[in-house]
């Protein structure tokens, strides 16, 4: 059981370029998540998704965009690159609600240089 | 929205000695709570959760949290740490009406021989 996979692990990309962050769980939960994680701040939400066709603004959206067309996809597209955006990024699944607990991937590094 | 500080950026305990990491919470009414631990270069994994109920809840790794209404703490305990213990532990707290986790910026366990 594969659980909650993001690719890539690693990434650079220079100021203005665009990427799409994968995110995939074969647990048929409905609920995704994405966060970013900055030393010291904890782990901030940026999109949530409660099944496919639905998403929704988390805490911090600007400058992302997701798109939910499976259950099982939950991609995170960065259209213009900013140093702002260099971060740990971490997609996260649920079953229901009440949440039991999420099941969080093993994250990407992005740099933006 | 609810809120989380965890107070301690940093702690060290010796192998074998008691841990209580602290969490305070802020919400309007009773939330959900949760406890995860990462280790590095890893996802986040959940070690225990509270919905409701016995205020005292037992999780993985042997690690206990009590629930205090009176107080809004929600507080990680293990009897005897042991070195694989160390990692940096997130407490996150859920409205019971909402899909936004909040986590704490996290406190750092170092472990002495």
């Amino acid at each position: 059981n594969a659980g909650v996979t993001q690719t890539p692990k690693f990434r650079i990309l220079k100021i203005g370029q665009s990427m799409t962050l994968q995110c995939t769980q074969d647990m048929n939960h409905n609920y995704m998540y994405w966060y970013r994680q900055d030393p010291g701040m904890g782990l901030k939400l940026i999109y949530y998704s409660v099944g496919a066709g639905i998403t929704d603004k988390g805490e911090v959206p600007n400058g992302y965009n997701v798109s939910r067309s499976t259950t099982e996809d939950f991609p995170l597209r960065l259209e213009l690159a900013a140093p702002s955006q260099t971060s740990v990024y971490f997609c996260a699944s649920s079953p229901t609600r009440p949440n039991y607990g999420y099941t969080f991937g093993s994250g990407t590094r992005l740099t933006v240089v | 929205a609810q809120s989380v500080t965890q107070p301690d950026i940093h702690i060290t305990v010796s192998e074998g000695a008691s841990l209580e990491l602290r969490c305070n919470y802020s919400y309007g009414a009773t939330p959900y709570l949760f406890w995860y631990v990462q280790s590095p270069g890893q996802g986040l994994q959940l070690l225990l959760k509270y919905f409701s109920g016995d205020t005292l809840v037992h999780g993985i790794k042997g690690f206990e949290a009590e629930f205090k209404r009176s107080q809004s703490s929600f507080n990680l305990r293990k009897p005897s740490v042991h070195w694989s213990d160390a990692a940096e532990y997130f407490c996150a707290v859920e409205g019971n009406n909402n899909n936004d986790m909040r986590f704490g910026a996290g406190t750092r366990l170092t472990v002495k021989p």
